[in-house]
């Protein structure tokens, strides 16, 4: 069975600042999909970022980064010039293989950004 | 563009009795996945269907069911609802093939009281 573990339950920074965040996972899976999803207070679910875990280049999306350690079983996510509306709930997820997928999420990191 | 849609957004419900759940998916998705979240919890995966067929299954409880009906619309039926399953109930779709993201809707809070 996969895990997806977040160590960091709350983190605050000041807007502007750079933020990372960070996620760990266990599988053996060889194939498989790793993302950032945003819950803000609303609940929605929003995806940040997604990576699929047979490139090797780092995901971009804007203001928003990865940092995918395939050997390490590591995916952090970088958030530059953090805005005010960039609070919220984040979770890191993994899906397996090919194909449509349950996803399986961390325990979820409160991000703060601070006026 | 068409998103995810679940009906109701809120429902409240006493112990022991039975709420259903309704979720549309994205057009010409063929995949639909429910999920629960607890209060401060993440998302738990409970159940997936594919083209109208069970194709995953979680951690639901004996008690609920869910099913895909024709139009590709699934329903989760909950039945004997107690205290602990007041949640967030989430509905994501998603295509089964080429990019598979799964897009969610904005979830229907359960509350049992």
């Amino acid at each position: 069975a996969q895990t997806v573990t977040q160590s960091q339950p709350e983190m605050s920074v000041q807007e502007a600042e750079t933020v990372t965040l960070s996620c760990t996972y266990d599988t053996s899976e060889s194939n498989y999909y790793l993302f950032w999803y945003k819950q803000p207070p609303s609940r929605q679910m929003i995806l940040v970022i997604r990576q699929e875990a047979y490139k090797q280049q780092n995901a971009t999306e804007n203001r928003f980064s990865v940092n995918f350690q395939k050997a390490a079983k590591s995916f952090s996510l970088k958030i530059s010039d953090s805005q005010l509306g960039d609070t919220a709930m984040y979770f890191c997820a993994f899906m397996k293989g090919w194909g449509a997928q349950k996803l399986v999420f961390g325990q979820g990191t409160r991000l703060t950004i601070n006026p | 563009a068409a998103g995810v849609i679940q009906s109701p957004r809120h429902l409240i419900k006493e112990k022991r009795e039975t709420a259903t759940l309704k979720c549309y998916p994205i057009p010409r998705h063929d995949t639909v996945y429910w999920y629960q979240q607890g209060p401060g919890q993440d998302p738990q995966f409970l159940i997936s269907f594919y083209e109208k067929m069970q194709s995953d299954k979680g951690s639901i409880p004996d008690r609920f069911s869910a099913q895909q009906f024709s139009d590709y619309h699934s329903e989760l039926n909950m039945s004997s609802l107690e205290l602990g399953d007041s949640a967030l109930y989430f509905c994501a779709s998603s295509l089964s093939e080429g990019n598979t993201e799964a897009f969610f809707g904005q979830g229907t809070r359960l509350t049992v009281v």
